[in-house]
């Protein structure tokens, strides 16, 4: 069985940073994509980034670029977010997701029971 | 970016109604869509790709249509675990994008 497990959320100051992991196991994480999507308090789904099996291709969203960096440890079969000059609108729950085939497809499933992230001082 | 317009906000519903969930693109996406459903306290759940393949575990009663701009998920009859909220996603182009969702509440 597939199990996701994200761990690292909790209140950081505005400007400050966080490391966000998911622990991953019953599959080869070495061949699949994993991403990150967050929604923010009482809102919807913000797609935020995804990285490949062997961790040579990112993709990520406008808002991430520059401050939130995705990579993996495939060693580990653990993905990461890293969050730097967190900002308030990067209050959200952060889900890590499977893809959902043993490659790359940008369909995720399943996604991890999520990690809380606030910024707020 | 593809914008994803999910309509209406929210249905109200009965058990055993036929519920129909609309996601319209701001360009064709051809048939690259996928719906997931949230329930409350829950991560999202996969519940169709590529506008109509059902995900592994995925009841028949679910089911998806649709292609270029305009995408329909279908619930048959409505069963009360299906009350929650849904949303379409677009795998088409960069960035990654979802839809406001749908909010599926009893009636």
């Amino acid at each position: 069985e597939v199990q996701l497990v994200e761990s690292g959320g909790g209140l950081v100051q505005p400007g400050g940073s966080l490391r966000l992991s998911c622990a991953a196991s019953g599959f080869t994480f070495s061949s699949s994509a994993m991403g990150w999507v967050r929604q923010a308090p009482g809102k919807g789904l913000e797609w935020v980034s995804v990285i490949s099996g062997s961790g040579d291709k990112i993709h990520s969203a406008d808002s991430a670029k520059g401050r939130l960096t995705i990579s993996r440890d495939n060693s580990k079969n653990t993905l990461y977010l890293q969050m730097n000059n967190m900002k308030a609108d990067d209050t959200a729950m952060y889900y890590c997701a499977k893809d959902l085939t043993n490659g790359w497809s940008n369909w995720f499933d399943p996604w991890g029971q999520g990690t809380l992230v606030t910024v707020s001082s | 970016e593809i914008v994803l317009t999910q309509s209406p906000a929210t249905l109200s519903s009965s058990p055993g109604e036929r519920a129909t969930l609309s996601c319209r693109a701001s360009q064709s996406i051809d048939i690259s869509l996928g719906w997931y459903q949230q329930k409350p306290g829950q991560a999202p759940r996969l519940l169709i790709y590529d506008a109509f393949k059902r995900a592994t575990g995925i009841p028949a009663r679910f089911s998806g249509s649709g292609s270029g701009t305009d995408f329909t998920l279908t619930i048959g009859s409505l069963e009360p675990e299906d009350f929650a909220v849904y949303y379409c996603q677009q795998r088409s182009s960069w960035p990654l994008t979802f839809g406001g969702g749908t909010k599926v509440e009893i009636k």
